[in-house]
């Protein structure tokens, strides 16, 4: 499914320096998110996006900001403030603003913060 | 707060057998159940999903349960195949327009 490009695919950084983590769709979906995904606790929701120019915090937000200032595009920046910053983050979309239909995910980006 | 559990968190069968995966929800306005499959270092994909006003929905070897009264649904995979081994989550759409995951289930089929 190309609908979804998240880049990069890997990414290295050092504590105490923020990132962002880029996510494009050309789905024409309404609805974005960002999840973060950690070996044995599924997926957990950090923030999510029903139209432009709004977004609102998921389970886990602390320590992340996004923006939503185009359809296309929904970038997660990791700030220095997230305490354990190295997982695996999936972006996602959603054709409704209500969310009730199927995900569809980008293949992720693995951030390793040393 | 909103959230989903799963089980079992591991799940191994011989090739042919069925395989159940349970889960259970909180949010009594969740309407909307999809399953998704991840296979190893790929992204989740969608595979069934079942609607708050249906109880049964079936795909070829793989059924989807909901029971609203219980908060429970479950996923049955018929017939078993190797290529069926990956890891398994369900997930509740609540009424926060949020869809919130349980903890995945991996399964191994034994050929």
């Amino acid at each position: 499914d190309g609908g979804i490009t998240q880049s990069p695919k890997y990414l290295f950084r050092k504590e105490g320096q923020n990132v962002t983590l880029s996510c494009e769709q050309n789905l024409n979906h309404d609805a974005m998110y960002w999840y973060r995904q950690d070996p044995g606790q599924g997926l957990r929701l950090i923030y999510y996006s029903q139209i432009v120019n709004d977004f609102q915090k998921g389970d886990i937000a602390e320590g992340y900001s996004v923006s939503r200032e185009k359809k296309e595009s929904f970038p997660l920046t990791v700030t220095s403030a997230q305490k354990n910053p190295t997982a695996f983050y999936l972006c996602a979309s959603s054709e409704f603003r209500g969310g009730d239909s199927p995900l569809h995910f980008g293949n992720g980006t693995r951030l390793t913060v040393t | 707060g909103e959230n989903v559990e799963q089980h079992p968190s591991t799940l191994s069968v011989q090739e042919g057998d069925s395989a159940v995966i349970k889960c259970t929800y909180s949010d009594s306005a969740s309407n909307y159940f999809p399953w998704y499959k991840q296979e190893l270092g790929k992204r989740p994909q969608l595979i069934i999903d079942i609607r708050s006003n249906v109880g049964e929905k079936k795909d070829q070897r793989i059924a989807v349960t909901l029971n609203k009264t219980a908060k429970h649904f479950s996923l049955h995979i018929t017939e078993t195949q190797p290529e069926d081994s990956a890891v398994y989550f369900c997930a509740a759409h609540t009424g926060g327009f949020k869809t919130i995951f349980g903890a995945g289930t991996r399964l191994f089929v034994k050929a």
